[in-house]
Order: structure tokens, then sequence, then C-alpha cells
């Protein structure tokens, strides 16, 4: 079954104390992104990735970082994370080709204290 | 950058009524869009999408939606709205020849009995 995997799907942490999200795709996509939805506000993309080893900013990557050794992985990292990244967090993968159906993750719901 | 406006963040429908929610988008050349579904508690889901074969695209769960390349619009429209239909739909674009996917900020649809 096609899926992307997203791990954990709730996280509490405190402010500061570095953490990891994990996501893995099993359709050898190349094309890889991370969003976070906040209420009113919608998807706004965090980083996305072309391929292997090729990472960029989307539109609010301030407190973030991404790394992309194999083409199944894209963990997102934040290393001293805040209370405004409080988010629902989205992992998504699709197949290059602007027309390409994006297959998203069941979500991270992370709340900073 | 390309972007895309859905006005009225909660849209209230009876059942049994038309489900109609708009999309605008801001691009000189059509781009790729797109229509995701958000139930509670999990990921997006795609459905529908217009990649230039037909204006008029079909998707699941009864709903189309029409591109309207004078009006640069892309609504989507259920004929008779479900209990079942209550979610977040978000619109989507993606510029031609561009992987990265810019959504709205979605319309919370509520179904009245």
């Amino acid at each position: 079954e096609a899926q992307v995997t997203q791990n954990p799907r709730y996280l509490i942490t405190v402010t500061g104390k570095k953490l990891t999200v994990t996501c893995s795709q099993n359709m050898n996509h190349e094309y890889m992104s991370w969003y976070r939805q906040d209420p009113g506000l919608g998807l706004r993309q965090i980083y996305y990735s072309m391929n292997v080893e090729a990472t960029d900013k989307g539109d609010v990557p301030e407190g973030y970082k991404v790394s992309r050794k194999e083409k199944r992985n894209f963990p997102l990292i934040l290393e001293s994370p805040s209370p405004n990244q409080t988010s629902l967090y989205f992992c998504a993968s699709r197949d290059t080709g602007g027309q390409t159906e994006a297959f998203f993750g069941q979500g991270t719901r992370l709340t900073v204290v | 950058a390309q972007s895309v406006t859905q006005l009225g963040s909660h849209v209230s429908v009876s059942e049994g009524a038309l489900v109609l929610l708009r999309c605008n988008y801001s691009s000189s050349v059509p781009p790729y869009l797109f229509w995701y579904v958000q139930y509670p508690n999990q990921g997006l889901q795609l459905l529908l999408k217009y990649t230039s074969a037909a204006t008029l695209v079909k998707g699941i769960n009864g709903f189309e939606a029409e591109f309207k390349k004078s009006e640069t619009s892309f609504h989507l429209t259920k004929p008779s709205a479900h209990m079942s239909d209550a979610a977040e739909y978000f619109c989507a674009v993606s510029p031609y020849g561009n992987n990265r996917l810019a959504f709205g900020k979605g319309n919370q649809v509520v179904v009245i009995p």
C-alpha cells in the first residue's frame, strides 16, 4: 500500500529540547516536503527536497532543519523548539511533475511548553 | 509566487443542499490545480485535480470542479451535501514546471441536519 508514515503522531516537549519528527515514504518519490497547519492559515511549506542531498527552504523555514540522506526518508528537526512552533505538521511526497498527486502522512501534533 | 484564495473560513450547508466552495488562483499561466479534503484527525487526501485535459473535473464522493481561465477560478461543488462531507477543504496550486504545492487557507464545512 502506498503510504507516507510520520512518527510520532503526538508529541509534547519543553522549550529548547531538540526533537526529530520522522517521515518515510514507500513510493520511490523524488519530491518530499514538510508543512505546518495552523488555524486560519492553511498549510504553509517549511522545507522541501527535490531529491537525495537536495533540500531548500519553503515559506516558513525559520527554526527548522531537514536532511535527505536516503530517498525514502525526510526527517524534520527542531534543534531548539519554541512555543510558537506548536502546530500540526504534515509530511508529503509526490512524483516529479506539477500535475502529480501529493500523498500526505497522518500528521504530527506538536505542543511546545 | 503562485497563490490561491479561498474565501469564508467556515461554511455551513444544510444536508441535501448545494455545496459551493470558491477558489481563485493568481497566475498568468494556468497552473495545475487541486482540491484536497481533510477529515478530522487525518491527513489530506486528493478530491480532484485539473491538469488541462478537461475544464470540468469529476472527483471522489460526488464532488466536481470547473476550471475557468477567464475568471482564474476553480470552484468546487457538490449538488447535495451529506453529513459525511463535514471536513476541511483546501484548494492548492502547482505552477507549470514546478513541483511546489501552495495551499489556500481552507474552508471548514459544517453540514446541518
